[in-house]
C-alpha cells in the first residue's frame, strides 16, 4: 500500500546543532509539505514543494530548508537548531489533480526536542 | 490576520450526547476549499472532509454531519451520539485558489474528551 513515512520518529538534539528530518512518499504525488504543530498554533506551514527541484518558503519557514531531487523524498533541515523548534513536525503529500485534489495525507510526525 | 478560527480549544461530553465542534473562516477569496482533520491520542492527522466554495450542501456520513453555511463564514461539524472514540483534537483548515489551493491554514484544533 502506498503511504508517507517520517524519520526519526523521536529525535533529541542539541542547540546549534544541524538535523535533517525525512520524509517520504510512495504515492507519487507532486505536492509535498512540512508542518510543525505546538499547542495553541495548531499546524503552520514550514516549506513546501508542488515537484521535483520546486522548493516554497511557508508561514513560519525562518531557521528552515528543504530540498526536492525527487517526487518521493521532501527532506526538512533545521540548519543550527533552537530551543524555540523544539515541536512536532508532520510531512504531507498531496496529488496535483483527480478526485482528492488538494486532500493532504499526512505522515505519522517526528517529535523533535532540541535542548 | 487568522483564517480559521476555532473558538473552542476544549469540549468535554458524556458518551451518546451530541456535540457541534465550531470552525469560522475568514478569506476573500471566491473559490476555496474547507477541510476537518481528526487527531487521535495516537496522533496521526486522518483526514475527514473536504468541501468546496461551491458547495453549500451539508453532508452527512454515519454519525457526523457538516454544516457550510457562507452567510456566517462557518464549517461546523456535529457528532451525533458520540463515542469515547471520538475522543481527539479537530482540526479545521482553509485553502484558497489564488494563494495556492495546495495550501491549508489550519486552525488552533479543538480538543474533543467523550466520557464514558
Amino acid at each position: 500500500d502506498a503511504e508517507i513515512t517520517q524519520s526519526p520518529r523521536h529525535k533529541i538534539t542539541e542547540t546549534g546543532r544541524q538535523v535533517t528530518l525525512a520524509c517520504h512518499q510512495t504515492w507519487n504525488h507532486n505536492n509535498m509539505f512540512w508542518y510543525r504543530q505546538d499547542l495553541g498554533h495548531g499546524l503552520r506551514l514550514i516549506h513546501y514543494s508542488y515537484g521535483v527541484h520546486d522548493t516554497n518558503k511557508g508561514e513560519v519557514s525562518d531557521g528552515y530548508s528543504v530540498s526536492r531531487s525527487n517526487t518521493e523524498d521532501l527532506p526538512l533541515t533545521l540548519e543550527s537548531a533552537a530551543s524555540s523548534q523544539t515541536s512536532v513536525y508532520f510531512c504531507a503529500s498531496s496529488p496535483s489533480g483527480g478526485s482528492s485534489y488538494n486532500e493532504q495525507f499526512f505522515g505519522p510526525g517526528t517529535r523533535l526536542t532540541v535542548l | 490576520a487568522q483564517k480559521v478560527t476555532q473558538a473552542q480549544t476544549e469540549i468535554s461530553v458524556v458518551e451518546k450526547e451530541d456535540v457541534t465542534l465550531d470552525c469560522v473562516y475568514e478569506t476573500r477569496d471566491t473559490t476555496y476549499y474547507l477541510f476537518w482533520y481528526k487527531q487521535p491520542p495516537s496522533g496521526e492527522l486522518v483526514f475527514l472532509i473536504r468541501r468546496n466554495s461551491f458547495d453549500e450542501q451539508n453532508e452527512i456520513s454515519g454519525r457526523y454531519s457538516w454544516n457550510f453555511q457562507k452567510s456566517t463564514s462557518s464549517f461546523n461539524f456535529t457528532i451525533t451520539a458520540s463515542q469515547v472514540v471520538d475522543s481527539a483534537v479537530y482540526f479545521c483548515a482553509l485553502s484558497e485558489a489564488q494563494t495556492g489551493a495546495n495550501n491549508l491554514f489550519f486552525g488552533t484544533g479543538t480538543r474533543l474528551t467523550v466520557i464514558p
